[in-house]
């Protein structure tokens, strides 16, 4: 069973200031790993989604790493804004059951 | 485009009462279907996922069922809720192995 670990559970910033979210998971015969972002009670939107073949990919003031072999992403998140202020989660796709994993999220606070 | 619809949006229920969520898909065809639920504090877990009509996969036992009566339709049921019920419930659908896109949930509350 895929387990997926976001680590710091909670950060909070001054504006301006880069971030860094990090996500493991257990079992690297992943398909692809997906970036959300959640704001207090709304649905997921998704903000990246990297393939198994790929070692990044960005949007804008996003960019997500892969690293598979070693079951690790970093999402990144350049000149912070109040704006970004919500949960961030990863969910990497297990082929073997169709599947997204999902972490428990780190929640992020940029103080204007 | 690709839109996803899931309502209703807020519901409060008493505890032994049914339970009928809606989710519906617009825009492409023959999508993956899946059925989340986000308890207060807790991460996502999945409830149910379907590859195709009338195909659904349960991953937890519980007391509840989804169906999948159409090919961009999906439905999460249950005949007498429980508190344990409550919780945000979440609809995303998928094409093969591709990018999920998840509804605006619904919020459920058993009292």
């Amino acid at each position: 069973k895929q387990e997926v670990t976001q680590i710091p559970a909670a950060l909070s910033v001054p504006e301006g200031e880069n971030l860094v979210l990090n996500c493991s998971f257990t079992d690297s015969a992943i398909y692809n790993l997906q970036w959300f972002r959640q704001d207090p009670g709304k649905g997921l939107t998704s903000l990246l989604l990297i393939q198994s073949s790929q070692r990044e990919q960005t949007s804008g003031r996003l960019n997500a790493s892969l690293d598979k072999s070693s079951g690790r992403s970093t999402l990144y998140i350049a000149a912070s804004q109040p704006g970004d202020s919500a949960t961030y989660l990863c969910a990497p796709f297990s082929p073997n059951d169709y599947k997204l994993s999902f972490g428990a999220g780190t929640t992020v606070t940029v103080r204007a | 485009s690709q839109t996803i619809h899931q309502w209703p949006a807020t519901l409060v229920q008493p505890v032994g009462s049914p339970l009928s969520l809606e989710c519906t898909v617009e825009g492409t065809s023959n999508p993956n279907l899946y059925w989340y639920r986000q308890a207060a504090g807790r991460g996502l877990q999945l409830l149910f996922y379907s590859v195709g009509i009338g195909q659904i996969s349960s991953e937890v036992p519980q007391n509840l069922s989804a169906s999948r009566p159409q090919d961009r339709q999906f439905i999460l049921s249950s005949k007498k809720l429980l508190l344990s019920d409550s919780g945000f419930y979440l609809c995303a659908w998928s094409v093969m192995t591709g990018e999920l896109f998840f509804g605006e949930g619904s919020r459920l509350t058993v009292l």
